[in-house]
This record gives C-alpha cells, structure tokens and sequence, in this order.
C-alpha cells in the first residue's frame, strides 16, 4: 500500500483562526492533490501540485492556499477559517501510469470551524 | 457543465447481485473510475474503465458505454462487508487528469 499520512487526523478551531493540514507521501509520487467531502457533494478539488514548488487551483480553492516545498509534503492552509470549511479533508496521490490517473487517499483530516 | 448523477442509496440482500448506476456529461473522455468508500474511512480505487465493455475483477464488474455516457458497477454475492458508499468519477477533457465526482451510492447490506 501507498505511504500517505495525514495530520492532524482531527481538529477543531475557531473562526478567523489559521489551521494547516499536512499530507506527507513516502512514494515519490509526482501528483498531490487536496479534496474536501461534504454531504451531497462529490469530492471536490481545492488544489492539486504536479512536482515541487508547482501547484494549481481546483474548483474550490477560495479561501485555501498550499505549498509544496519538498515532494513528500504537501500543505494546505486556511488563511482565515469559517464556518463552511467545516468538512472532511483528504490528501491524495498518483502517479499517471498507462494513462489510468488512480488515486490513493490518505485517512483524512476532520475539521470543525466553530 | 459537468455533471455526474448516481442514485442517492441503494438496499440490498446479503448473497444478491446489485448494479449501481452512472451517467456523466462531460466535457471529454479519458476514462471513468469506481471507488469504494466505508464510513468514516478514504476512498479506495475499485476500477477503472476507459473503452466499451465489461470489466470483471472478482465479484465487482465495471461496465461502460461512452456513447450513452453511462456505467455501472455490478457487485455479486453481496457480503455485509460491501456496506459502503460507491463514489463515480469521470476523467475529463483536461491536461492535469482533473476527476469530475459524483456524490456516491450508499449501498446498505442486509442479513
């Protein structure tokens, strides 16, 4: 199995507060992405990296910034949290082979933004 | 847009057969793919399927046909362990192989 841990594993904190979530890989995957899931809702984008120091939006990165200084780690911040970051976080690796973009995700991050 | 419809939750019988459904609309093809996902736990890949046809892996089938924009997942001999959520996901037209999500089928197991 892919060597994907994610801290911290739950966390509660208060509105306009800064909260860093960090996904650390030992598999020298090249792709690294954060989701969040909500009920109802697919798992949705909030940024993804393709190599060190090179990430990208996804469809909901208002409100998130990310960093990617070595390829085994990668950070998601939230500036400023609010109530409607409240959610299930969940990191996630690949590394494209034959064309089938699979992903594995690590346990996940619980947050509650009160 | 974009848009990928499963059923909300399914019931079935511990020993039946169950077919989940998934109809997509995107913007491009490049393969479409079934996680399984327990409560409280992280998606796991299931299958992937990228031409017409059946795929078979054990008791888990994955079916595919681009020109109704549809697939299903087929899972045979239910097992109570087979109480999860059945997320879709479509690979799209896009150069970062960025997944297009469906909600996911809750699929609660029976004795």
């Amino acid at each position: 199995d892919a060597g994907i841990t994610q801290s911290p594993r739950h966390k509660v904190t208060e509105t306009g507060t800064p909260v860093t979530l960090r996904c650390h890989q030992t598999e020298n995957h090249r792709y690294m992405y954060w989701y969040r899931q909500d009920p109802g809702h697919g798992l949705r984008l909030i940024h993804y990296s393709y190599g060190v120091k090179d990430t990208d939006k996804g469809e909901v990165s208002d409100g998130y910034s990310v960093s990617r200084s070595k390829t085994e780690d990668f950070l998601l911040t939230l500036e400023s949290a609010t109530s409607s970051q409240t959610s299930v976080y969940f990191c996630a690796i690949s590394e494209m082979d034959s064309g089938a973009n699979v992903l594995t995700f690590g346990a996940g991050s619980r947050l509650t933004v009160l | 847009g974009q848009n990928i419809d499963q059923p909300t939750e399914m019931t079935a019988t511990e020993g039946a057969i169950v077919q989940i459904n998934c109809t997509y609309q995107t913007s491009g093809f490049n393969g479409l793919f079934w996680y399984q996902q327990h409560a409280g736990e992280a998606p796991t890949f299931l299958s992937y399927n990228v031409l017409d046809g059946l795929e078979e892996k054990g008791r888990f089938s994955s079916f595919l046909s681009r020109s109704k924009g549809y697939s299903y997942l087929l899972l045979k001999e239910l097992q109570m362990k087979d109480s999860a959520s059945y997320l879709c996901a479509v690979h799209g037209e896009d150069s970062n192989y960025q997944l297009i999500w469906g909600a996911g089928t809750k699929l609660i197991i029976k004795p």
